[in-house]
């Protein structure tokens, strides 16, 4: 079956610009991530929804970062305002529900790099 | 403060040796520790999951090991292959239900 996607693959934008990644999860999965990585390093946490309940958005680094999950399906991650120091992988993952006892299906990424 | 380290030096072992790799946490409690693989330009992958309660898991050439007391997870990986060659990620799964990574280590196994 169909795994997560994610698009754009690559996004190159300007300083300052607005920019909205999208994940698709594999459907059934109530539990939604985003996750951060820059390069060399480990997975950074920015949030996460599961099902109807409001969502977990302690990782966000910024107000500039936001992100929706529309009819517990599809999310679009923004990011306004871009800064150099955004420039990283973007990774999605969704389960079936939140908790550790559920293995977390990963997406390709966007890579987003800001010039 | 809170965290899990990984070795973040390559690791670089023969085809056919045992890798060990590290996951060591401070001011956490988790009940589920998960491993995960990164190949480069990829999402990573899951592996394994165990339970504060198990000490010891086993999936084909892998096996993980979780001490609560010495707060800490080996991940080994008996009859490497070059194949094998990827990252390894450790999770811990934490009260709120996210889970939080490691860094990482590499693992690199030559022919």
């Amino acid at each position: 079956g169909a795994g997560v996607s994610q698009s754009p693959s690559n996004k190159v934008t300007e300083k300052g610009k607005d920019v909205e990644l999208r994940c698709d999860p594999i459907s059934g999965h109530t539990a939604l991530y985003w996750y951060r990585q820059s390069l060399g390093q480990g997975l950074e946490f920015l949030i996460y929804f599961q099902g109807n309940s409001a969502p977990d958005k302690s990782g966000l680094p910024s107000d500039r970062f936001s992100a929706e999950r529309t009819g517990g399906s599809v999310s679009t991650l923004t990011i306004q305002r871009t800064q150099q120091e955004d420039s990283a992988v973007y990774l999605c993952a969704s389960s079936k529900r939140v908790g550790g006892l559920h293995e977390q299906y990963f997406g390709p990424g966007t890579r987003l790099t800001v010039t | 403060s809170q965290k899990i380290e990984q070795n973040s030096e390559a690791l670089n072992i023969q085809e056919g040796k045992t890798a060990t790799l590290t996951c060591n946490y401070t001011n956490y409690s988790p009940a589920y520790l998960q491993w995960y693989r990164q190949d480069p330009g990829r999402g990573p992958v899951f592996l394994l999951l165990i339970r504060e309660n198990e000490k010891e898991k086993r999936k084909e050439r892998l096996k993980v090991t979780f001490d609560t007391t010495l707060k800490q997870s080996l991940f080994h990986i008996t009859a490497s292959q070059p194949a094998d060659s990827a990252t390894y990620l450790c999770a811990l799964a934490v009260a709120t239900g996210k889970l939080i990574f490691g860094q990482g280590t590499t693992l690199q196994v030559k022919p």
